[in-house]
């Protein structure tokens, strides 16, 4: 059960490059969420989506943007990266009644 | 969502327990107290929740005042891997909606040898 798999889990960016994180779960979770992590922040949520098809904006999200084909995958797209999108970034899922949330290992990007 | 404040350092003997402390004062009738714990470089793990009545897994014990303003996560006998940084947050049952939820930045925990 590989859980919540995050892909690259590193990756250096120039300014103006575009990614996609990857995110993927095998729980069946409807929720899935992006957090990014920096020094002396704590975690801050960027996008989330309650189910296929539907998501929404966090505390973060100017940047970035995401899409929920399915239930499995949510992945998270830089369009143009900034230097300011140098940090460590979280997927999250959680199922709607169980409620414990389960977090991927973090993809380290940095941005030149 | 209710905030949450934890100190941020604390210390730790191998062996000894470790009492780590949140507040909550905010906290509405339907908030559950959830503790998590990140160890360098890796995601935050699940360790507990509770909602009024004091907790207990293979992990560690949740007890949680009668008033529901505090609580207070408990590792009955630390070990080196204990060693990482733990989240106490608050959340309603409805998990369709994290957007509230503060993560804040937690009570580093040091267990020494």
């Amino acid at each position: 059960n590989a859980g919540v798999t995050q892909t690259p889990k590193f990756q250096v960016l120039k300014t103006g490059q575009s990614m996609t994180l990857q995110c993927a779960q095998d729980m069946n979770h409807e929720y899935m969420s992006w957090y990014r992590q920096d020094p002396g922040m704590g975690l801050r949520l960027i996008h989330y989506s309650v189910g296929a098809g539907i998501t929404d904006q966090g505390e973060v999200p100017n940047g970035y943007n995401v899409s929920r084909s399915t239930t499995e995958d949510f992945p998270l797209r830089l369009l143009s990266a900034a230097p300011s999108q140098t940090s460590v970034y979280f997927c999250a899922t959680s199922g709607v009644t169980g409620n414990t949330i389960y977090f991927g290992e973090g993809s380290w990007l940095t941005v030149v | 969502d209710a905030k949450t404040t934890q100190p941020p350092s604390m210390d730790c003997a191998e062996g000894r327990a470790a009492n780590l402390p949140c507040n909550h004062s905010t906290i509405s009738g339907n908030e559950y107290v959830y503790w998590y714990r990140q160890i360098h470089s890796q995601g935050p793990q699940y360790i507990i929740h509770g909602l009024k009545n004091n907790e207990t897994n293979e992990m560690a014990s949740l007890i949680i005042t009668e008033d529901r303003k505090s609580s207070t996560l408990i590792l009955p006998h630390a070990t080196l891997r204990d060693t990482a940084v733990y989240y106490c947050i608050v959340r309603a049952l409805n998990a369709g909606n994290n957007r509230k939820l503060i993560w804040g930045l937690g009570t580093s925990l040091g267990v020494n040898p």
